[in-house]
């Protein structure tokens, strides 16, 4: 079975700083990592993706993560935020079984202030 | 536009009362999935479809919670006798490619209230 922890409900950061979500999942083969992000009343969105091979990935908006086999961690970083990063952001596991479901953290709201 | 439809996108609903959602996926994918999200959490798998079959169920799935995805095309999710802690958000959700690749694209979602 699979499941994931995210390390912080909430994180404030100041627009141009550093983001820096946390995420570690547990799976007992191969995971695919993920993160969506979920704008105010809007649908979840993907962000990035890692199945295999390099293990540094790029995502949408300047987003990137690396998967990190040996600390079980999948955080997402962007170097400078910007106001309009603030959103819900979700970490979610599965693995290369066609079926398996995709399992979600319970989310980090990022704020971003001025 | 993840081309993944759902509707209503709002109800408002009584205790007791049985409501019905309704998913069109990504068009020429057999795998569907029904997620629910309530406030402040991430959404929780509730059932999952390959072609017209429910192969998976999560313990989050009363019996008063039933699926169906006739002709393996869209799906519906029924509530029946609602309950104050059924109000949430319910996802809708289906692989972009028939590749497996992992990733789901989510529908807007369908959000129940219920008074």
């Amino acid at each position: 079975a699979q499941s994931v922890t995210q390390l912080g409900s909430h994180v404030s950061v100041s627009e141009g700083a550093l983001v820096l979500l946390r995420c570690n999942y547990s799976s007992s083969v191969p995971p695919y990592l993920f993160w969506y992000v979920q704008y105010p009343n809007q649908g979840l969105q993907l962000l990035l993706k890692y199945t295999t091979g390099a293990t540094l990935v790029k995502g949408i908006n300047g987003f990137e993560a690396e998967f990190k086999k040996s600390e079980t961690s999948f955080h997402l970083t962007k170097p400078s935020a910007h106001m309009s990063d603030a959103a819900e952001y979700f970490c979610a596991v599965t693995t290369n079984q066609a079926g398996t479901a995709l399992i979600f953290g319970k989310g980090t709201t990022l704020s971003v202030s001025s | 536009d993840t081309g993944v439809s759902q509707d209503p996108r709002h109800k408002i609903t009584k205790r007791g009362q049985n409501v019905t959602f309704r998913c069109d996926p990504i068009s020429e994918h057999n795998r569907l999935y029904w997620y629910r999200q309530t406030l402040g959490q991430g959404p929780e798998f509730l059932t999952y479809f390959q072609n017209e079959a429910q192969l998976e169920k999560s313990r989050l799935l009363s019996d008063r919670f039933s699926a169906e995805r006739p002709k393996g095309s869209f799906s519906t999710l029924e509530i029946q006798r609602t309950e104050q802690g059924d109000s949430a958000m319910y996802l809708c959700a289906s692989p972009p490619r028939p590749l497996n690749t992992g990733e789901l694209f989510f529908g807007e979602g369908s959000r129940l209230t219920v008074l």
